[in-house]
């Protein structure tokens, strides 16, 4: 089955560096790439998604890339904020008609942006 | 996007009870599920909640121990069963859209004594 791997599991920068995040998974038929932050006491909150037919997307400071031949992909947040600090979580599923597109998770990485 | 109203948020438990958390969803959806999160780990699937028949449950999961119920496209419960300490997690009700986004909800997080 999928398996994702997310690093690094912690991150420390200061406020206005980026931040990047990576993550591979093994299964090649993954199509669907979503991004997670979970700030403490409450549930992950979807922050982007990609999938498989884009390499790139950006939202604002935030920025996901998907290589698919190398079957990893990032995110980029940029000019980060104290708001920012939180836990991180990618994640993967293979979505289509004849599935539950089933997410599978990265370990997490949490983010502290220093003012 | 859904609104995903879970309850309880939090529980303090002995241990051979059960509990009940309950999940409403503003909108009708297809998709539910229900995930496991324990203390500073990442998420784990115990089931998805399937309108009017059974849940399907992952590996290391059975209904015995989580018996879940869907009974319409807007609520689902998951009870946590004859609870041990080691089932102290944030139990997450997640839905999908049908743009195929997935929406949690805030947790209910259960620790039992």
């Amino acid at each position: 089955g999928e398996n994702v791997e997310q690093h690094p599991s912690t991150l420390s920068v200061q406020e206005g560096d980026s931040a990047v995040i990576k993550c591979t998974y093994s299964d090649s038929a993954s199509n669907y790439f979503p991004w997670y932050k979970q700030e403490l006491g409450k549930g992950p909150q979807l922050i982007i998604d990609i999938r498989s037919n884009v390499g790139e997307k950006k939202d604002q400071r935030i920025a996901v890339t998907l290589n698919k031949t190398a079957k990893h992909f990032s995110l980029h947040i940029t000019e980060t904020q104290p708001e920012d600090s939180a836990v991180y979580f990618c994640a993967a599923s293979i979505q289509g008609s004849s599935n539950t597109g089933k997410l599978i998770f990265g370990q997490g990485t949490t983010l502290q942006v220093k003012p | 996007s859904a609104v995903i109203s879970q309850k309880p948020s939090r529980d303090i438990c002995q241990r051979g009870t059960s509990l009940t958390i309950q999940c409403q969803v503003d909108s009708q959806v297809t998709m539910m599920f229900w995930y496991r999160q324990q203390p500073g780990q990442s998420l784990t699937l115990i089931a998805t909640a399937n309108q009017g028949s059974e849940a399907t449950y992952e590996s290391g999961f059975v209904i015995d121990k989580f018996p879940i119920s869907r009974p319409n496209l807007t609520f689902s419960t998951l009870t946590v069963s004859n609870m041990s300490p080691e089932d102290s997690s944030i139990y997450l009700c997640s839905v999908r859209t049908g743009g195929g986004k997935l929406f949690f909800g805030s947790g209910t997080q259960l620790s039992v004594l």
